[in-house]
């Protein structure tokens, strides 16, 4: 069975640094999906970035970056010049071919000014 | 296009009462799924469907029915609520293409509040 963990319920950056949001995750596929999406509290759940499995180059959108560590199961999320606008849940989810998406329990962030 | 749709936006049921929550898409996906959101675990999958007239269980789908009739809607009905059925409900939506896209489309959510 996938799982999904994301251990830090809480992380706060300053407005302008970086922060990087950890995920670990579990799956016995060799084929799969791994995703960032960003819940702000009007609550749509927004795609930040996909990263594919088979795929070695770390994915990148614009301010926001993965560091995807395929053998210890990691993925985790930078963004880098942080804005008031990034305050949200984050959460990170896994696919594989089976239809089944996990995700993670999710990360809020604050941005303080 | 309107993406994912999902009405109502709010909801407050009292105990033993049914309602379908309603899901529809303009994309032309072929895959939906249903989520609901709860403080601390996540988006866990209620059910999912691959096409009209195809549906599978979720995680966790006790206390929900679903039907695919159109490529369009996929609603979910909840036959009896119960206040463990309050909660955030997502539909989501994604097209079936081999080597992906994979990242699924997400409506703007359904808060039921069960009494």
């Amino acid at each position: 069975a996938q799982t999904v963990t994301q251990s830090q319920p809480e992380m706060s950056v300053q407005e302008a640094e970086t922060v990087t949001l950890s995920c670990t995750y579990d799956t016995s596929e060799s084929d799969y999906y791994l995703f960032w999406y960003k819940q702000p509290p009007s609550r749509q759940m927004i795609l930040v970035i996909r990263q594919e499995a088979y795929k070695q180059q770390n994915a990148t959108e614009n301010r926001f970056s993965v560091n995807f560590q395929k053998a210890a199961k990691s993925f985790s999320l930078k963004i880098s010049d942080s804005q008031l606008g990034d305050a949200a849940m984050y959460f990170c989810a896994c696919t594989s071919g089976t239809y089944k998406y996990i995700f993670g329990t999710g990360t809020r962030l604050k941005v303080l000014a | 296009n309107a993406g994912v749709t999902q009405t109502p936006k709010f909801q407050v049921l009292k105990t033993g009462q049914s309602m379908t929550l309603q899901c529809a898409q303009d994309m032309n996906h072929e895959y939906m799924s249903w989520y609901r959101q709860d403080p601390g675990m996540g988006l866990r999958l209620i059910h999912y469907s691959v096409g009209a007239g195809i549906t599978d269980q979720g995680e966790v789908p006790n206390g929900y029915n679903v039907s695919r009739s159109t490529t369009e809607d996929f609603p979910l009905r909840l036959l009896s609520a119960a206040p463990s059925q309050t909660s955030v409900y997502f539909c989501a939506s994604r097209a079936l293409l081999a080597g992906g896209p994979h990242e699924q489309y997400f409506g703007p959510g359904t808060r039921l509040t069960v009494t």
